[in-house]
């Protein structure tokens, strides 16, 4: 199994630039999470989906959409990106709700914008 | 509204040494607390989980200490090596609910041989 993988590793975008962060699990979770990861903040939430379908909106989701067309894809798409949402995106999933399981982290995506 | 709060931000230990590292919370609705534990450049990894009907759990050199009056808990690592160096965050959840984790803000650990 691959389990999370994300993609891409790096990107950089201007001011105003739209873009999908791709995430992909193959272990059949229901469970999926985005958290940004920023210093000295830890990670904050922010979407979440249930099952496919289904999302809802975690700690900090301005600026952000996603989509849950099928259980092994969960894309992040930064719709108008601002210097303030330059930071590391991890994905997750896990096999239970309420993070009362183990959480699979992705690799990570990092993000710059100008 | 930071509901885990953790401390220290970073610490440096000796080899052999026992890191601590505390954190708080404040909703007690919470009643799973993992903590992950992340290399540079990696995603973080799940590596020890308490609930709140005891009071410790141990897993090798890794115990987390639980006290649910005062809303606390802590990860101890004993007989600290250079290959513990990593960020360590804790976390709390609600079981059931549909809502993910909530993170401390991290404790960058470094272990001097």
């Amino acid at each position: 199994n691959a389990g999370v993988t994300q993609t891409p590793k790096f990107q950089v975008l201007k001011t105003g630039q739209s873009m999908t962060l791709q995430c992909a699990q193959d272990m059949n979770h229901e469970y999926m999470s985005w958290y940004r990861q920023d210093p000295g903040m830890g990670l904050r939430l922010i979407h979440y989906s249930v099952g496919a379908g289904i999302t809802d909106q975690g700690e900090v989701p301005n600026g952000y959409n996603v989509s849950r067309s099928t259980t092994e894809d969960f894309p992040l798409r930064l719709l108008s990106a601002a210097p303030s949402q330059t930071s590391v995106y991890f994905c997750a999933s896990s096999r239970l709700a309420g993070g009362a399981d183990t959480q699979y982290f992705g690799p990570g995506t990092r993000l710059t914008v100008l | 509204q930071q509901q885990v709060k953790q401390s220290p931000q970073s610490l440096i230990v000796q080899k052999g040494g026992i890191s601590i590292i505390n954190c708080a919370y404040e909703n007690t609705a919470f009643d799973y607390f993992p903590w992950y534990q992340q290399f540079p450049g990696k995603g973080p990894a799940l590596l020890i989980a308490i609930r709140p009907d005891v009071s410790e759990k141990k897993e090798g050199r890794f115990t987390i200490s639980f006290n649910k009056s005062a809303k606390q808990f802590s990860l101890h690592i004993m007989d600290s090596q250079p290959g513990d160096s990593a960020t360590y965050f804790c976390a709390a959840s609600i079981r059931g609910s549909a809502r993910q984790l909530t993170f401390g803000s991290g404790t960058q650990l470094t272990v001097l041989p």
